[in-house]
């Protein structure tokens, strides 16, 4: 399997704040890299797809890049509701697998 | 618009057999990849598998011993059937629809997940 690992697992920032989420996959992966958002009680929502393809409808603020083994995940100007907990996922092979999640805050 | 919705019993006893089935409403369930997801409480996403509207499966291999999928495209369905439950496997789940294309690999769609409790 692929390992997924996102750093940093939380992390606190205020409204306007620039915030980058990376995750690391154990192996190659060339862009097969997702980037979903979760809030409390909701389904996971695609932001990112292939690294660095905005999905329709999210906001331009949001931005992915990277390749191989290395991604990050850019919100260039926090909103109120950009709070929640951010997932990448590989799609290289199955089993498909997530990464374990970084927790964005209110500061 | 398409749209998803899981549904089976929300209580599941141990050692037996969790069913679950996803609806697929608004569009054809034709020519996509169907997963199952699942998410314990207060933690992260874990992939149990997929199925085709052709029938081919690709399972998680943590759980393929326990895991059968199946598609019924003439009700727009495809079904989770997970047995020999622990209360390890109480999670929300969820079904999301995968595309497949030579732009990427991602799950654009997603039911809003239902909560299935291993309980005696």
């Amino acid at each position: 399997d692929i390992q997924m690992t996102q750093s940093p697992s939380s992390l606190s920032a205020s409204v306007g704040d620039r915030v980058t989420i990376t995750c690391r996959a154990s192996q190659n992966i060339t862009t097969y890299l997702n980037w979903y958002q979760q809030k409390p009680g909701k389904a996971p929502k695609l932001l990112i797809y292939a690294a660095s393809s905005l999905q329709s409808g999210v906001p331009s603020r949001f931005s992915g890049s990277g390749s191989g083994t290395d991604f990050t995940l850019t919100i260039s100007s926090l909103q109120p509701e950009d709070f929640a907990t951010y997932y990448c996922q590989q799609s290289y092979s199955t089993p498909r697998t997530f990464g374990q999640g970084t927790k964005v805050e209110i500061k | 618009q398409v749209q998803l919705q899981e549904s089976g019993p929300g209580l599941v006893k141990p050692s037996e057999t969790l069913s679950l089935t996803c609806s697929v409403s608004g569009g054809s369930i034709n020519n996509y990849y169907w997963s199952w997801i699942r998410q314990p409480a207060g933690k992260g996403l874990e992939w149990i598998g997929r199925i085709s509207t052709s029938g081919n499966t690709n399972y998680s291999p943590s759980l393929q011993s326990r895991v059968t999928m199946s598609v019924d495209t003439s009700k727009n369905q495809f079904s989770l059937n997970l047995n020999s439950v622990t209360a390890a496997d109480t999670a929300v789940y969820y079904c999301a629809r995968e595309i497949s294309a030579a732009s990427g690999r991602y799950f654009d769609l997603w039911g809003r997940g239902t909560l299935v409790s291993v309980s005696s």
